[in-house]
């Protein structure tokens, strides 16, 4: 069956650290894959799109690799600042189902001053 | 003002009652969803529709229905709620380029059904 799997236990790293965050799935054939940002009590907000024929994706302190071989992506945040604390989803789309997003279920961050 | 609104916000109801979430966007998106999130399961498809005439069931579709009244708004109904549905809907849109999907969310609706 189709899986998506992030780390179900929090991160929790020192502020100025790189914290490193990571999406495995199983048994899908991605064109791309997003990462998102949640708070809580509100709506995930997107942050980068890798497509299947990219390694890598930079926006300022961020950065996601994407390795279709190994079937993961990881997702850094350099530098890392207590405002980072939230929880990253990552989110599929497989290029048989027209657009849809498929998520995992996401993996908390806490970064402690 | 927000893109992408829900109301309610927030409702607590009954069990066997009709309750319906309501979404409206003003991203000019054709492509519209609602999910669900429980603790632990992350978001889940309930339902979504890619243009007005378009509606598709996702993963998770039963016990709910959906309307599309034009391409701005996307009702979620629970036809007789049970306390299983308590969870938190979300609804998104999209924009179809060729490039990725990437979608909007809207600040959600925690419903609890007693």
């Amino acid at each position: 069956s189709q899986k998506i799997e992030q780390n179900s236990e929090a991160l929790n790293i020192q502020e100025g650290k790189t914290a490193t965050l990571t999406c495995n799935y199983t048994n899908y054939s991605p064109a791309y894959l997003q990462w998102y940002r949640q708070d809580p009590g509100r709506g995930p907000v997107f942050l980068l799109l890798i497509r299947e024929n990219e390694k890598e994706k930079r926006k300022e302190r961020l950065k996601v690799t994407f390795d279709t071989t190994l079937k993961q992506s990881l997702f850094h945040i350099t530098a890392s600042q207590p405002a980072d604390s939230a929880t990253y989803l990552c989110a599929l789309t497989s290029s048989s189902n027209t657009g849809k997003l498929i998520f995992g279920q996401g993996t908390t961050l806490q970064v402690k001053p | 003002d927000a893109d992408v609104t829900q109301t309610p916000r927030n409702r607590i109801t009954k069990t066997g009652k009709r309750i319906m979430l309501e979404c409206s966007q003003t991203k000019g998106h054709d492509r519209m969803y609602w999910y669900r999130q429980d603790p632990g399961l992350g978001l889940r498809l309930i339902y979504y529709s890619f243009d007005v005439k378009d509606i598709n069931k996702g993963e998770i579709s039963d016990g709910y229905s959906v309307s599309r009244q034009a391409q701005a708004k996307f009702s979620l109904s629970l036809e007789s709620a049970i306390p299983n549905q308590t969870a938190l809907y979300f609804c998104a849109t999209s924009d179809w380029t060729g490039k990725g999907d990437t979608q909007y969310f809207g600040p959600g609706t925690r419903l609890t059904v007693l």
